[in-house]
């Protein structure tokens, strides 16, 4: 899988917005952009994910960037339990060995 | 909603001895991966599988370790003689297609 780059932490407020930004300047055609989320002593949860065009559901929106070399997951209202670690990952089409990198940790302060 | 299921949900061994770790996938699912987790780290690859056989494996999977599905619903990873740094928290996950992984909530292996 190619490589991306997230910040090792951020912090949020609950109940306000939070965009998680991703960099992956290297993405080729194939690549799809996924996110997962750990929560505190859970398995990894998926998020969402996209190819090019922006994705919403239930849990998040998807931004990716026209050249695709970046995207951002939005949480439109966070909440306390989104307090977790959150993986942006750039899995090929076909491809089963999806890599984990070290995630941005997100605090959310009440 | 469905869900996948691992056993058991913490074990101890001692060092050398061999340990199975066991999982039900989500029953129409097709591809079948284990990752593990060390304290504190990231969660790492370790094996896909699909079709009955392996399809990508990491440098972590070595001969040490085997997984299999002996009877269609079960996915087991087998660790052949556990060494200290086997302790890691391993997480079973399924997938329909090409899509998204669904992750167990672990088992917890303690080597002493």
């Amino acid at each position: 899988d190619a490589k991306t780059t997230q910040p090792n932490s951020m912090e949020s407020n609950e109940e306000e917005p939070v965009h998680l930004p991703c960099n992956h300047s290297t993405i080729s055609g194939t690549d799809y952009i996924h996110w997962y989320r750990q929560l505190p002593s859970q398995g990894p949860e998926y998020v969402i994910h996209g190819l090019t065009s922006n994705v919403n559901n239930r849990m998040a929106s998807l931004a990716i960037a026209e050249d695709r070399k970046s995207s951002t997951l939005i949480r439109h209202r966070a909440t306390l339990r989104d307090a977790a670690v959150y993986y942006c990952i750039l899995r090929d089409w076909g491809n089963n060995d999806m890599r984990f990198g070290a995630g941005t940790r997100l605090t959310v302060k009440p | 909603e469905p869900e996948v299921t691992q056993t058991p949900s913490h074990q101890v061994t001692q060092m050398g001895q061999e340990v199975i770790l066991r999982c039900v996938p989500i029953s129409n699912h097709l591809y079948f991966y284990w990752y593990r987790q060390i304290l504190g780290q990231k969660v790492e690859f370790l094996v896909s599988f699909y079709n009955n056989e392996i399809s990508e494996k990491s440098e972590i999977f070595d001969d040490q370790f085997s997984v299999e599905r002996p009877d269609g619903s079960n996915f087991t990873l087998k660790i052949r003689s556990t060494k200290l740094e086997d302790s890691a928290m391993y997480f079973c996950a399924s997938s329909g297609t090409f899509g998204e992984l669904f992750f167990g909530e672990g088992s917890r292996l303690t080597v002493l």
